[in-house]
């Protein structure tokens, strides 16, 4: 599977929007493009995935570019309880898939 | 109505005891899994079975032993436990191979 670069950490105001960037330059062309997120002392949460096309739902946005060697996850309107751990994934399908999580970002969502 | 869950939520255990963890999931899926989360926060796979069957078998020493007596459950049982096994596992399952997973509350479990 690709690996991913994230920053360790980014800070962001309430009400903003937050871009969590990701790099996965040695992306393949059957590989997804995940997100998950950890929130403190909880298991990780599915947030979004996607293959070449942009994809949006309740929780948030994902932008992938056109050579698919980065993406940028967007939460439109950071609130506090958005604070956690965000973990970019790729990955295919198949008998053997799974998810290997990186260090991921630490998104701190400040009054 | 919790999707995944796992119990106990916190075990305290000595070295060289041997204990179970156990996962249940009520989402009808068919892949289960068992990740374990060390004290720098990494998170890793150590197992992963589809219709009871094991399909993915990570670098884990034989004392970590999964059972799975049905497609609702996937139970964990470590011997001999170690001060090195301490950490956070989550359980997971997923609707196939290549699905959404859907993670339980953890297992905090402590050696001493």
């Amino acid at each position: 599977d690709a690996k991913t670069t994230q920053p360790p950490s980014m800070d962001c105001a309430e009400g903003r929007a937050a871009n969590l960037p990701c790099n996965h330059s040695t992306i393949s062309g059957n590989e997804y493009v995940y997100w998950y997120r950890q929130i403190h002392s909880q298991g990780p949460q599915y947030i979004i995935h996607g293959l070449k096309n942009n994809e949006t739902n309740e929780m948030a946005s994902l932008i992938i570019t056109e050579d698919r060697k980065s993406s940028t996850l967007i939460l439109p309107h950071a609130t506090l309880r958005d604070t956690a751990v965000y973990y970019c994934i790729v990955g295919s399908g198949g008998s053997n898939y799974k998810l290997t999580f990186g260090k991921g970002t630490l998104l701190t969502v400040n009054p | 109505d919790t999707a995944v869950s796992q119990t106990p939520k916190y075990l305290v255990t000595q070295m060289g005891n041997d204990k179970s963890i156990k996962c249940e999931q009520n989402l009808g899926h068919d892949t289960m899994y068992w990740y374990k989360q060390d004290s720098k926060k990494f998170l890793k796979i150590m197992f992963s079975y589809n219709n009871k069957e094991l399909i993915i078998n990570e670098t884990v020493p034989n004392r970590f032993s999964p059972k799975s007596p049905d497609k609702a459950h996937l139970n964990l049982h470590i011997n001999s436990l170690e001060l090195g096994d301490s950490a956070v596992y989550f359980c997971a399952s997923s609707r196939d191979v290549a699905g959404t997973q859907y993670f339980g509350p953890g297992t905090r479990l402590l050696v001493l």
